[in-house]
């Protein structure tokens, strides 16, 4: 079987910084996909990495190192809508993290 | 396009009752998804179908539950008979087998309360 482990929960400032990681150990692996979700909505995509090296959106910026099994998404400049819950998943497995993923909680 | 269609929205039922929940993917997607998400268990993937055929009903929780897509625009959840257990938000979400980063398209989920 296949896992996605995240840590499960950050705080920070406005205008900071927050990695979030995401360690996997499966087979078929396609490429390592983002996903954000506010309370009570749909997750919605943000990013998608199927070679290794970092991937730059706007504010949010995503990594992969195959040979790790690893991969972190990292969202700059905190604003306060950030505040929501991460998922990584697996791609070609079609299983998005287990639990309840990583909730980054932004404060003033 | 509308984007992934889910009824109902909400739904609150007693224990015992068949409970439908419905699905409507985004045209010309050929995988569809479903998941239920708790507090306590998170997100989880329930089952999948590529072209209307299940692939992958590994993680449907037991018989109670059952899932069909009859087409390509339609997709069924059915849990009979409904434990209280079973309260959850259940997301159904499509991909595109021609995309890239192979992102899923979520619908706003059918919330569902069983007292």
């Amino acid at each position: 079987g296949q896992s996605l482990e995240q840590p499960s929960e950050v705080t920070a400032v406005e205008g900071a910084i927050v990695q979030i990681n995401c360690t996997y150990q499966t087979s078929g692996f396609y490429g390592l996909s983002w996903y954000q979700q506010h309370d009570g909505g749909a997750p919605t995509f943000l990013s998608y990495n199927a070679l290794d090296g970092l991937e730059e959106t706007g504010r949010f910026s995503s990594f992969l190192s195959r040979s790790d099994s690893y991969g972190y998404l990292l969202l700059q400049e905190l604003q306060m809508k950030d505040s929501a819950s991460y998922f990584c998943e697996d791609y070609g497995n079609n299983r998005l993290a287990f639990g309840k993923g990583n909730q980054v909680v932004v404060i003033p | 396009d509308a984007g992934v269609i889910q009824s109902p929205r909400h739904e609150v039922t007693e224990m015992g009752q068949e409970v439908t929940l419905r699905c409507k993917p985004i045209s010309g997607h050929n995988s569809l998804f479903w998941y239920r998400q708790t507090m306590m268990r998170g997100l989880e993937l329930l089952i999948y179908f590529n072209n209307n055929v299940p692939i992958d009903d590994s993680g449907m929780p037991e018989d109670r539950f059952s899932a069909k897509m009859p087409n390509a625009s339609f997709s069924t959840l059915k849990i009979q008979p409904s434990e209280p257990r079973d309260s959850a938000v259940y997301f159904c979400a499509s991909r595109s087998g021609t995309s890239g980063s192979g992102e899923l398209f979520f619908g706003e989920g059918s919330r569902l309360t069983v007292l």
